[in-house]
């Protein structure tokens, strides 16, 4: 059974970085899937952020497109955003996700449990 | 804002059928079957109901059956239960960018 875990800090200063990072159980970063991230600020939608794929290519939402990277760590099994000069507005919860190589198009077949992210100083 | 529109909110009364519905570009939603539903309990992370616009995962319940027409997809969710009540995401791939709906909030009456 495939498991993701988050893990980082739960605070950052505005203008600061946030940094998480995914923990992946029961699969491989180094598979076909790609890893995915996923925010969700408090009382509002889903945000899809960006994803990476084995080879290292990125895609990322164009609004935060100039601030975020998503990177891969074979070999720890895990992945990571970076997401840089936060404000209040990037206070979220935020999910790592697999997309599933075996769907076409999209199809975020496991999430972590998600960790909240909040931007205050 | 996203270029898929869901409405806000959706009801039924338990054993009734429900259909939510997700519009998006006919570039998108329009041309490929990759829209894919989730649903959200409060305080959980969100999980995959159905892909590939009609497509579901093993242990998915068939109560829940997804379509599309044109530029829209459509989940309808047959013999309503009071454990479906939650939020409900759609969500497209167009080139190397996904996006979600804005969400429909089911309520169970």
């Amino acid at each position: 059974q495939v498991q993701l875990q988050e893990s980082g800090p739960g605070l950052v200063r505005p203008s600061g970085t946030l940094s998480l990072t995914c923990a992946v159980f029961g699969d491989s970063v180094r598979s076909s899937n790609w890893w995915s991230w996923v925010r969700q600020s408090p009382g509002k939608g889903l945000e899809w952020i960006g994803e990476v794929s084995r080879s290292g290519t990125t895609n990322y939402t164009p609004s935060l497109k100039s601030r975020v990277t998503i990177s891969l760590d074979t070999s720890n099994n895990q992945f990571s955003l970076r997401l840089t000069s936060v404000t209040a507005e990037d206070t979220a919860v935020y999910y790592c996700v697999r997309d599933s190589s075996l769907i076409r198009g999209v199809g975020l077949d496991c999430w972590g449990p998600g960790t909240l992210v909040t931007v205050s100083s | 804002q996203s270029a898929l529109t869901q409405p806000p909110s959706a009801s039924g009364s338990p054993g009734q059928s429900v259909t939510m519905s997700c519009t998006g570009p006919s570039s998108d939603v329009g041309v490929y079957d990759q829209v894919s539903w989730y649903q959200q309990h409060p305080g959980k992370a969100p999980k995959l109901l159905i892909y590939e616009v009609n497509k579901r995962p093993s242990g998915v319940p068939d109560r829940f059956s997804g379509s599309k027409s044109g530029n829209t997809a459509s989940l309808t969710v047959s013999g309503l239960q009071a454990e479906d009540e939650a939020d409900y995401y759609c969500c497209s791939y167009t080139g190397s960018k996904k996006q979600f709906g804005g969400g429909t909030k089911l309520t169970v009456l």
